[in-house]
């Protein structure tokens, strides 16, 4: 069971490049998240997608495109790379539940932008 | 206001001992508290939840919730060097149960 699964793993990137970060779980969950982790800011959202087609804005969505191409996947894409952009990306998922949710991640994007 | 406040530490407890990690929330309806451990390098993972008022143990952990004062804690009983990780804590918002809100996380460190 390979649960969330992101890729790549590392990608160092130059300003002004683009690049997508790709998602897949295996749960069957209704929702779908993408997070950056920075030192001392924990894990920030970025956009989610409560279903299949429809998504939103989290707390730091400037920069970052997302498109749910199913319900299994959910891409992040940087249109032009900017060093701010250097982090940690996870990919989670989650049931679309009223109470007992609970969020799993993927293994995490260590991406560069120099 | 952040949504999620927690102290960064290190929080250092010698092996055996019980360390004790908090959070407070901003969100008086917020109904949905969770723990994640996580190791430097590796993704959060899930250690336990807490929806309501009291006490929750599982193993060596306990997750306590005040609702009245929003906060929440976590206790970690025998302390094992293996236990040595950041600690996150994250709340469910009240009117959008999709939405988890994380604190930034504290360094626990077991001494042996």
């Amino acid at each position: 069971n390979a649960g969330v699964t992101q890729t790549p793993k590392f990608q160092v990137l130059k300003t002004g490049q683009s690049m997508t970060l790709q998602c897949a779980q295996d749960m069957n969950h209704n929702s779908m998240y993408w997070y950056r982790q920075d030192p001392g800011m924990g894990l920030r959202l970025i956009y989610y997608s409560a279903s299949e087609g429809t998504t939103d804005k989290g707390e730091v969505p400037n920069g970052y495109n997302v498109s749910r191409l199913n319900k299994r996947e959910f891409s992040l894409r940087l249109e032009s790379a900017a060093p701010s952009q250097t982090s940690v990306y996870f990919c989670a998922s989650s049931p679309l539940r009223s109470s007992g949710n609970t969020i799993y991640f993927g293994e995490g994007s260590w991406l560069t932008v120099v | 206001q952040k949504e999620v406040e927690q102290n960064s530490g290190p929080l250092s407890v010698p092996e055996g001992a019980i360390a004790s990690l908090n959070c407070t929330y901003s969100d008086r309806g917020s109904q949905s508290f969770f723990w994640y451990r996580q190791y430097s390098g590796k993704s959060p993972e899930l250690i336990m939840f807490i929806y309501s008022n009291g006490d929750k143990e599982d193993g060596r952990f306990t997750a306590q919730l005040n609702k009245a004062s929003q906060y929440v804690s976590l206790l970690i009983r025998d302390s094992q060097p293996s236990d040595s990780a950041t600690y996150l804590c994250a709340v469910i918002g009240l009117y959008n149960f999709n939405k988890f809100y994380f604190g930034s996380g504290t360094k626990l460190n077991v001494k042996p």
